[in-house]
């Protein structure tokens, strides 16, 4: 089957440390986009991309870069990882407007 | 900018009873999607239903309806015959109809438990 995989599940760095989430979807979807999600804030959207080579900033994309090389992989990544960074992220794809979005599993990470 | 408010952080409900989630969201646009998210303890988030602002029948989904007052800007969630796996987190999302706003606009959820 078809599926959206982050890896990895857990991690935890220290301040400072350059950090990237992974991201691989099999559906070959077109959208693809990065969520933190925080308590008391649901998620919120750090970047997001429509295709290979495309890029956006969402609304809390400071701190945090993209790249999409092929479509099936968003990896993002902290630069120099902050203890504000601490949080649960999400990875989604949606092949168009009229389809719902695929959800993976979330990294949890911990800037220490 | 769309906003979406979920007024309740936590809810509880006895097992086999109903329930309802209060969402209202802000938009000036008159074409969108609006969707409620399940979200159990192993954090996956999970489609429970879907609206489309154009519609006015309310979408249902088994035990699950919606009560969508467009005028209003409200989408409240009704959990019928609860069942202890229906305890979760529960995320409303707002979508743009166009392809300008293809991104969901979450609210900060409301965390359901149920009773047995």
């Amino acid at each position: 089957d078809a599926e959206i995989t982050q890896s990895p599940r857990h991690k935890i760095t220290e301040t400072g440390r350059q950090v990237t989430l992974a991201c691989h979807q099999t559906w070959n979807h077109n959208n693809m986009f990065w969520y933190r999600q925080d308590l008391g804030h649901g998620l919120r959207l750090i970047h997001y991309s429509y295709g290979v080579q495309d890029t956006n900033k969402g609304e809390v994309s400071d701190g945090y870069s993209v790249s999409r090389s092929n479509t099936e992989d968003l990896p993002l990544t902290l630069e120099s990882a902050a203890s504000s960074q601490t949080s649960v992220y999400f990875c989604a794809s949606r092949q168009d407007l009229n389809t719902e979005a695929f959800f993976g599993q979330g990294t949890r990470l911990t800037v220490v | 900018a769309q906003t979406v408010t979920q007024s309740q952080p936590e809810m509880s409900v006895q097992e086999a009873e109903t329930v309802t989630l209060s969402c209202t969201y802000d938009t000036s646009e008159s074409d969108y999607y609006l969707f409620w998210y399940k979200q159990p303890p192993s954090r996956q988030m999970i489609l429970v239903i879907r609206q489309e602002a154009y519609k006015q029948q309310n979408a249902t989904e088994n035990r699950f309806s919606v009560n969508f007052q467009k005028a209003a800007k409200s989408f409240s969630l009704k959990i019928s015959d609860s069942q202890l796996g229906d305890a979760a987190m529960y995320f409303c999302a707002y979508r743009s109809w166009n392809n300008a706003g293809n991104m969901l606009t979450f609210g900060g959820g409301t965390r359901l438990m149920v009773k047995p």
